[in-house]
């Protein structure tokens, strides 16, 4: 497709359960964002890569969070042991390269713990 | 440290009615600046950039946003209100050089008809 695409949706996930978030950016965009955007709230930065490296992790909020993007195009966010904390939106955005922007977003996948 | 304050958490206009969205930012460098837009249930939409070129910025949908240094501010406008305008609206904040963005907490937009 011609945006970003991010998969599922929605998740529903019990606490303590692990979920994995999956972002197909735009062909050939090296930059890759996630933000977690809760309940009412702006997006808030949590990790940033160029091709495979990541080179921002510091919005990550705990060790529970792990994202990775190991080719270069696709990147998963992996939350560990969920907590109802975590329940939010998270966004994936690419963009060509540097310097910045515009940034390109997916819709979303809206989390849920119950 | 950047930062961004959006000065109403709502806003309400009648349809074809001017609209005015208030945004003030707080930045050590040069920044970028960005409207974007959020329908409910989708990913955010840019509406206009400011990257100090000409700081009267138009954008899409007929938006247009000055960036106004002695104010530090960068409010979107639009002369006439349309339904479809109905949305949650974000000021963003970025530094030269540094990739994140910084996002305010959104003012809801609604239209009456």
């Amino acid at each position: 497709g011609a945006g970003v695409s991010q998969s599922p949706r929605y998740k529903v996930a019990k606490r303590g359960q692990d979920v994995a978030l999956r972002c197909d950016p735009i062909s050939g965009h090296v930059s890759l964002f996630w933000y977690q955007q809760a309940l009412g709230q702006g997006p808030e930065f949590l990790t940033y890569f160029q091709n495979e490296a990541q080179l921002d992790k510091s919005g990550l909020p705990s060790d529970r969070f792990f994202a990775e993007r190991p080719e270069g195009s696709v990147s998963t966010l992996k939350i560990q042991r969920t907590q109802q904390e975590d329940s939010a939106v998270y966004l994936c955005a690419s963009s060509p390269g540097t310097p910045i922007g515009p940034q390109h977003f997916g819709d979303g996948t809206r989390l849920s713990i119950l | 440290a950047q930062s961004v304050t959006q000065l109403d958490s709502h806003v309400s206009v009648s349809e074809g009615t001017p609209v005015l969205l208030r945004c003030n930012y707080s930045s050590s460098y040069s920044p970028s600046l960005f409207w974007y837009v959020q329908h409910p249930n989708k990913g955010l939409q840019l509406l206009l950039k400011y990257t100090s070129a000409a700081t009267l910025v138009k954008g899409i949908n007929g938006f247009e946003a000055e960036f106004k240094k002695s104010e530090t501010s960068f409010h979107l406008t639009k002369p006439s209100a349309h339904m479809s305008d109905a949305a949650e609206y974000f000021c963003v904040v970025s530094e030269r050089g540094n990739t994140p963005l910084v996002f305010g907490k959104g003012t809801r937009l609604s239209v009456i008809a």
